[in-house]
């Protein structure tokens, strides 16, 4: 099966700053990357999300790039704030119609400091 | 709005005690999930429903169980809760009725999660 991992666990910025957390994934027919923020005590929420027909994606100050030939991609926040802090999951996915079984990364918790 | 709903956001109970926790949703998706998330880890998948068809996880223990009685309802049965069963329950959707094949139709929404004591 799928498995996706996400460096760094844990990882501090101040106000401004470019945060950047990195995925792997180790199944080739994975095709859908999306990126989760999950505040305490709440449910995931999408943030971004990529398939494997395109290269990069942006909003506004998330971006997420996808190397499909590395089995790579990777989530940019950029003009950091300090409501930017919580916990981001990375998952993996192969589309097939029949429902969407997300493989989860090990998760990051963002800070970002004043 | 809420779009995902899930109730009890908390619940208690006691060792062996079955317990029910729910999920409803208003955007008529044809895809329910159901999500274990114990502390500081990723959520995992026990079982997801594509409209009545119930798909189940390999890993996922026989003491939870699941019935979806419609679109919008989904229920996640404990059967007999263990202390090792005490996590956030996370429900999900997905994939809007008639939406076919539509690979934009497949991001999942999830609820705010049941945050499950076991005494």
């Amino acid at each position: 099966g799928e498995n996706v991992e996400q460096h760094p666990s844990t990882l501090s910025v101040q106000e401004g700053d470019s945060a950047v957390i990195k995925c792997t994934y180790s199944d080739s027919a994975s095709n859908y990357f999306p990126w989760y923020k999950q505040e305490l005590g709440k449910g995931p929420q999408l943030i971004i999300d990529i398939r494997s027909n395109v290269g990069e994606k942006k909003d506004q100050r998330i971006a997420v790039t996808l190397n499909k030939t590395a089995k790579h991609f990777s989530l940019h926040i950029t003009e950091t704030q300090p409501e930017d802090s919580a916990v981001y999951f990375c998952a993996a996915s192969m589309l097939t119609g029949g429902g969407n079984k997300l493989t989860f990364g090990t998760g990051t918790q963002l800070k970002v400091e004043l | 709005d809420a779009m995902v709903i899930q109730n009890p956001r908390y619940q208690v109970t006691q060792f062996g005690k079955p317990v029910t926790l729910s999920c409803s949703q208003t955007l008529n998706h044809n895809v329910m999930y159901w999500y274990q998330q114990k502390s500081s880890q990723a959520p995992k998948l026990l079982f997801h429903y594509y409209d009545k068809d119930f798909n189940n996880e390999a890993d996922t223990p026989d003491n939870f169980q699941s019935r979806r009685p419609n679109t919008s309802f989904c229920f996640l049965d404990i059967r007999s809760p263990g202390l090792g069963d005490a996590a956030m329950y996370l429900c999900a959707t997905s994939r809007p009725l008639g939406s076919g094949t539509q690979a934009n139709t497949d991001t999942q929404y999830f609820g705010p999660g049941t945050r499950l004591t076991v005494l």
